[in-house]
């Protein structure tokens, strides 16, 4: 069957650290992945895409990898600040929908 | 930037009775928008794709005569649920189809609205 799986466990770090989230599908062959931030009781809020041909994505402090013979993505904050507290979800398309996984709550402590 | 406006955010209704939500692309056309529906501490789960002028698709499992969708005009979808009853109680969520930098597609999501069926 086709799963999208998360650390389903919050991620609890130190503001100044490096978090990392993973993403690992199954039975899916995405074009491209996605990752979006989700606030309580909002909308998620798209923050970066990488293609199925592209290593690695960089935004800001933002880093997503994609290993497509691994079937997962990873998704780094580095200089983690308690702002960026909330959950990110990871999605991917899925015959012109977008499939999200079930997300990991990431809360960053001073 | 693209702006998903979704009213209304919060509603209570009694059981038996019908809630229409209105999900509104503010500054672009949106010929396509995704509904999802999304229980707490679990996934978004899509309940169906809402195209401009046509029937929306449902997923497998989602009641087309329960959830209404209606996409009349390239900046308007609206979800009916006919007939709440407690279960329907839920986050409902829409987003619209944007374009990334990449040129790929990327949903730009509306805050949701939180239903509660008495």
């Amino acid at each position: 069957s086709q799963k999208i799986e998360q650390n389903s466990e919050a991620l609890n770090i130190q503001e100044g650290k490096t978090a990392t989230l993973t993403c690992n599908y199954t039975n899916y062959s995405p074009a491209y992945l996605q990752w979006y931030r989700q606030d309580p009781g909002r909308g998620p809020v798209f923050l970066l895409l990488i293609r199925e041909n592209e290593k690695e994505k960089r935004k800001e402090r933002l880093k997503v990898t994609f290993d497509t013979t691994l079937k997962q993505s990873l998704f780094h904050i580095t200089a983690s600040q308690p702002a960026d507290s909330a959950t990110y979800l990871c999605a991917l398309d899925n015959t012109d929908k977008l499939i999200f996984g079930t997300g990991t709550r990431l809360q960053v402590f001073p | 930037g693209a702006v998903v406006s979704q009213h209304p955010s919060r509603v209570i209704c009694k059981s038996g009775t019908s809630v229409k939500i209105e999900c509104r692309s503010l500054d672009f056309q949106a010929t396509t928008m995704f509904w999802y529906r999304q229980f707490p501490k679990q996934s978004l789960m899509l309940m169906a794709t809402s195209n401009e002028g046509s029937k929306a698709t449902y997923e497998q499992g989602v009641e087309k005569d329960k959830f209404l969708i209606n996409h009349a005009s390239l900046t308007l979808s609206t979800l009916t649920v006919t007939s709440a009853h407690p279960e329907d109680s839920s986050f409902y969520i829409c987003s619209a189809e944007t374009f990334a930098s990449s040129g790929a597609n990327v949903l730009t999501f509306g805050a949701g609205s939180r239903l509660t069926v008495l």
